[in-house]
């Protein structure tokens, strides 16, 4: 069955960088986009952005811009979040989620999911 | 950014009642491009329906949706015990946004 495995819980002080995987297997890694999605404690879910892992191209939400780096290694079927310039609202559990088939319209939504890595950011 | 706005925020309800969730766009939603998930506390969100109408693969058909343009609804026909949990919509046109979920809690 399709699966994403994710790395674990970091700690981080603000202005530092962090990076999160995602780590699919049980299908084709370069057939889906993988999203990333963020919960704040007690809180509702925030679309990060998306990553096609065919061609490597990115799209991320507007309030992320220019913080967000979305990568992928095709060898191991991997995806990359790195969040920089950390603050202490970036606090939260960070997710990736695989979409549906790249050439759908289904791509956008998120059908599986990472069990999840809680980023802490404090002094 | 296509901002959605559910209510209520907070819905009690018994089980065996039926529950009607709204959820309203601040721009028309793309040929019905609108999800609904379930998220259970502590777990991953879980997709139930999608086009607006269509449920996932494995979800009970006491689940619906139904809407277009920037007004949509979603129902639990009769609830069930596990289905008390927080609901989202999700718009999945060029740049995916959630509503702020409505939690449907056990009066």
């Amino acid at each position: 069955q399709v699966q994403l495995v994710q790395s674990g819980a970091e700690v981080k002080k603000p202005g530092a960088s962090v990076k999160v995987s995602c780590k699919a297997s049980a299908y084709t890694f370069t057939g889906y986009y993988i999203h990333w999605v963020r919960q704040a404690p007690g809180q509702g879910l925030e679309w990060m952005g998306w990553i096609n892992p065919n061609t490597g191209g990115t799209d991320c939400a507007q309030r992320f811009q220019g913080r967000v780096t979305m990568t992928r290694d095709t060898s191991i079927s991997t995806a990359f979040m790195e969040l920089s310039s950390l603050r202490s609202d970036d606090t939260a559990v960070y997710s990736c989620a695989r979409g549906g088939s790249i050439s759908s319209v289904l791509r956008g939504l998120m059908i599986h999911w990472g069990q999840g890595a809680l980023v802490t950011v404090s002094s | 950014e296509n901002v959605l706005t559910q209510s209520p925020g907070t819905l009690s309800l018994s089980p065996g009642e039926r529950a009607t969730l709204s959820c309203r766009a601040s721009q028309s939603v793309s040929s019905s491009y609108l999800a609904w998930y379930q998220q259970r506390p502590g777990q991953a969100p879980r997709l139930l329906i999608y086009g607006a109408s269509s449920r996932a693969t494995g979800i009970p058909d006491r689940f619906s949706g139904s809407g277009s343009g920037t007004d949509f609804i979603f129902t639990i026909s009769r609830l069930e015990p596990e289905d008390f949990a927080v609901y989202y919509c999700q718009q999945y046109g060029s740049s995916p946004t959630f509503g702020q979920g409505t939690r449907l809690e056990i009066k």
